[in-house]
């Protein structure tokens, strides 16, 4: 199996533009977490999401953030409008009804 | 609210045994799970504790006790390969919601 897929791994982007991150986790698994790891704050887990379904996104935040999951493949969290204060590694992991989590290689943002 | 705590940095020696604690409140406990992350890279599962006692895989144990809201992990016969951040994690309500604690760095010496 290919693993936890992220695109793009590095992002550089200007304060005040939108950006959109990608994951596609491990084919069969019905669980998608997306989390933000900082030093000061550490690995905060954002959304996540059951069978596509948003269950909850109570780490999200502030409304600049969205997170979309539209098939089982394929999920979004795009950031709008972005600060430098958003500089993070973002990951994606999944599973299948199981305690272990498979994280992505994570996406290393930079908002100056 | 949630809290967990595990000590920030940790030395050790090659071949030494090193044990990183972790000590959590929470609602809704269903286990805790440890997390091993390399610089640079992402986090890899390795044990989850539901039950209290301890569980074995290969060099790596972990423990948990649920009346004192404790465990720990042990590493045995440390390698300069595990060299690493280890992370306790609470499962913390339904649906493997993961609440993660600060990390652990441990660094193994020659």
């Amino acid at each position: 199996d290919a693993g936890v897929i992220q695109s793009p791994r590095h992002e550089v982007t200007e304060m005040g533009q939108e950006v959109t991150l990608r994951c596609k986790p491990i084919s069969g698994h019905d669980y998608l977490f997306w989390y933000r790891q900082t030093m000061m704050r550490g690995l905060e887990l954002l959304i996540y999401f059951n069978n596509n379904v948003p269950i909850d996104d109570s780490g999200m935040p502030e409304d600049r953030f969205s997170a979309k999951m539209p098939n089982a493949s394929f999920s979004t969290l795009k950031i709008q409008p972005s600060e430098p204060r958003d500089s993070a590694v973002y990951f994606c992991a999944s599973t299948k009804d199981s305690y272990e989590q498979y994280f992505g290689p994570g996406t290393r943002l930079t908002v100056t | 609210g949630q809290s967990l705590e595990q000590p920030s940095e940790v030395t050790a020696v090659e071949g030494a045994i090193v044990q990183i604690n972790c000590t959590y409140q929470t609602s809704g406990f269903y286990g805790l799970s440890w997390y091993q992350q390399h610089d640079g890279g992402a986090p890899t599962f390795l044990s989850y504790n539901a039950l209290d006692g301890l569980e074995e895989t290969g060099r790596f144990s972990s423990f948990l006790s649920r009346s004192d809201s404790y465990g720990y992990l042990l590493l045995q016969e440390l390698q300069m390969k595990d060299s690493a951040s280890y992370f306790c994690a609470v499962v913390s309500g339904g649906y493997n919601k993961l609440i993660f604690g600060a990390g652990t760095r441990l660094a193994v010496h020659p």
